[in-house]
Order: C-alpha cells, then structure tokens, then sequence
C-alpha cells in the first residue's frame, strides 16, 4: 500500500534531549513536509522539502531541524532549542506543489516532554 | 495573509440526517481547496480536492462545493452514520509549499 509512514507513534523526550521523528513516504513524491499540531491553534508549518538535499523553513522552524538525503526519507529532529515541544506532529508529501495536487498525511507522532 | 474560518466548531446530529459542514476564506484568489477528515489521535485523511475552476466534487456521500467570488466552501454530507463522527477541516494553498487550515469542526453523529 502507498503511504506515508510515521514513527514511532509515540514519543517521550526528556528536557535537554534531542529526538528524532521519522517520517517515510512510498508515493514517489518529490515534496514533504513538517507540521505540528496544537489544540486551538490548528496546523503550522514547521520546514518543507521541494527536492533531496533541499529544504526551507516554514512558519516556526526555531529548535528544529532536518534533513533530505534521500527522496523517501525527511526525518525531523527536535532540538533541546525548542522550548514547549510537546504536540501532534504530522508529515505530508505531494507530487507536485500544493497549488496543483493533493496533500496526503501520515499518522502523526504525539511527542511528550516529561 | 490568507485565513481560513470554520463554524460551528463543533456538531452533532442524529443519524440518518444530511448535514453541511462550512469553510470560508478571505483570499479569494485560491488554486484549489481540500477538505480532511481526522479522527481522534489520528493523521489527515484526504476526502476531496476540489480545484478553482470546479464548482463541486463528489465522493461517495460527500459533495464539496466552492464558491471562489464569496470565499466560501462547503462539504455535503448525506444519510450521516456514526463512522462519520470526526474532526473535518478545510486547507487552501499559500503560496506553493504552504497549506493554510481551518480549525476544524468536530462532528458527532449520533445513533
């Protein structure tokens, strides 16, 4: 089945660590992306990869980074940087950009700080 | 800077009943509009996409409509079953890498 893949489902992280999320896609899409989710703010952009070995900052980048070595591959790590990490992180892919095709998402991983 | 709106935030209806979920924004000037459905504690499931020069697209028991000169959309939903229950939220493009959402409304069918 074609899809997007994220891991792990959860995850817990402790003040001062960095995590890593993982997020692969099977669907041959050139484009992915990094949104995290709060109650009562919605979805915000976190970084977007166009192409491998590209990639750009979104709405609130600060205290994350990635990476885009490979097409299938955008893994989002979370820095001791990121303040109030705690939240619902999603990944989407498209072929092409969002003004000409469709968004798919994967199942998110909930991150806990404890 | 496109915003998107959805009211209610939150619905809930017997079953067996047609129901409209709405969408607004205020840049009229949008590609394209999609709508989600998202379950508790789960990703974005793609229901519609439905570009700017179509004024509707359908799947299943789902219809989306758009109105691109009053910044409206909305999602049709008939003969409503309990599995619908779920968060629907609409996105429109912002610029070609950025989908802006809406809030969400939480929908509860009831049996």
């Amino acid at each position: 089945d074609g899809g997007i893949t994220q891991s792990p489902k959860y995850l817990f992280r402790k003040e001062g660590q960095n995590v890593t999320l993982s997020c692969e896609q099977n669907l041959n899409h050139d484009a992915m992306y990094w949104y995290r989710q709060d109650p009562g703010q919605g979805l915000r952009l976190i970084y977007y990869s166009q192409i491998v070995n590209d990639f750009q900052k979104g709405d609130i980048a600060e205290g994350y980074s990635v990476s885009r070595e490979k097409k299938e591959s955008f893994p989002l790590t979370v820095t001791s940087a990121q303040k109030n990490p705690t939240a619902f992180y999603l990944c989407a892919s498209s072929s092409d950009s969002f003004m000409n095709t469709e968004a798919f998402f994967g199942q998110g991983t909930r991150l806990t700080v404890v | 800077k496109q915003e998107v709106t959805q009211i209610p935030a939150a619905l809930s209806v017997p079953e067996g009943e047609n129901l409209v979920l709405n969408c607004s924004f205020t840049d009229s000037a949008i590609y394209n509009l999609q709508w989600f459905r998202q379950d508790p504690g789960k990703g974005l499931t793609s229901l519609l996409l439905i570009q700017s020069s179509q004024r509707e697209q359908t799947s299943g028991r789902l219809n989306a409509s758009l109105d691109k000169s009053s910044g409206r959309s909305t999602l049709y939903i008939a003969a409503s079953q309990p599995g619908d229950s779920a968060t629907y939220l609409c996105a429109v493009p912002s610029g070609a890498q950025k989908l802006v959402f809406g809030q969400g409304t939480r929908l509860t069918i009831n049996p």
